[in-house]
């Protein structure tokens, strides 16, 4: 598809159980983000990929948050044991390099996973 | 918030008016960044301003950045009914390749 497609979009489980959110960025994008939108706030940044390099988790909230990125494509955020606080809508979003060692420039979103943990 | 903090967090105007949003952060960047998303929905794109830039326009859109006061204005002009929205900020640190949002503006034009 020509953009960023997450899948499920949306999501209902129960207390301790483990969800899986699925990311397929644009095609050739090496750069790929997780963020996390709860109701009515700002996006809490979760997991930075880019290329081969080694991910920047520094933003994810706990040991039950796990994330992946195959042949630098698809990416599967994994929350295990999932509780009510982890119910908001995660987002995802992928971006072209940046140039000369810069920044990637705009980021393109899905239309996110909406996790609702009863 | 680790970065942008937008301003004011909601705003309701007139269609027809202009509507003027302030985002404000704590480091240097390499760029900022304006969104928006429509209720329920993913952010879009509306415009990038580097850190050496001091004015963009696109359109209805005009983004300035001030880097000593570490701040950055979004201007509508001529709203319409279709611009209510939120508006975030997302800003890129200098020498970190991602990028922090602010908790947004929801603007409301009434028709």
């Amino acid at each position: 598809g020509a953009g960023v497609s997450q899948s499920p979009s949306n999501k209902v489980t129960e207390k301790g159980k483990d969800v899986e959110l699925r990311c397929d960025p644009i095609s050739g994008h090496t750069a790929l983000y997780w963020y996390r939108q709860s109701l009515g706030q700002g996006l809490e940044f979760l997991i930075y990929f880019q290329g081969n390099s080694a991910p920047d988790k520094s933003g994810l909230p706990s040991d039950r948050f796990s994330a992946e990125r195959t042949g630098g494509s698809v990416s599967t955020l994994t929350i295990q044991r999932t509780q009510q606080e982890d119910s908001a809508v995660y987002l995802c979003a992928s971006s072209p390099t940046g140039t000369s060692g810069g920044p990637p420039g705009e980021l393109f979103f899905g239309e996110g996973s909406r996790l609702t943990v009863l | 918030s680790q970065q942008g903090e937008e301003d004011p967090q909601a705003l309701s105007i007139q269609e027809g008016e202009n509507a003027t949003m302030n985002c404000s952060y704590k480091t240097s960047i390499n760029n900022l960044q304006w969104y928006r998303q429509n209720s329920g929905r993913g952010l879009v794109h509306l415009i990038l301003i580097r850190s050496n830039e001091r004015e963009k326009h696109s359109g209805r859109l005009r983004v300035t950045l001030d880097t000593s006061k570490k701040s950055s204005s979004l201007l509508i002009t001529a709203s319409r009914a279709a611009d209510t929205a939120s508006y975030f900020c997302a800003t890129a640190i200098y020498n970190f390749n991602k990028f922090y949002f602010g908790s947004g503006t929801k603007l409301n034009v009434k028709p």
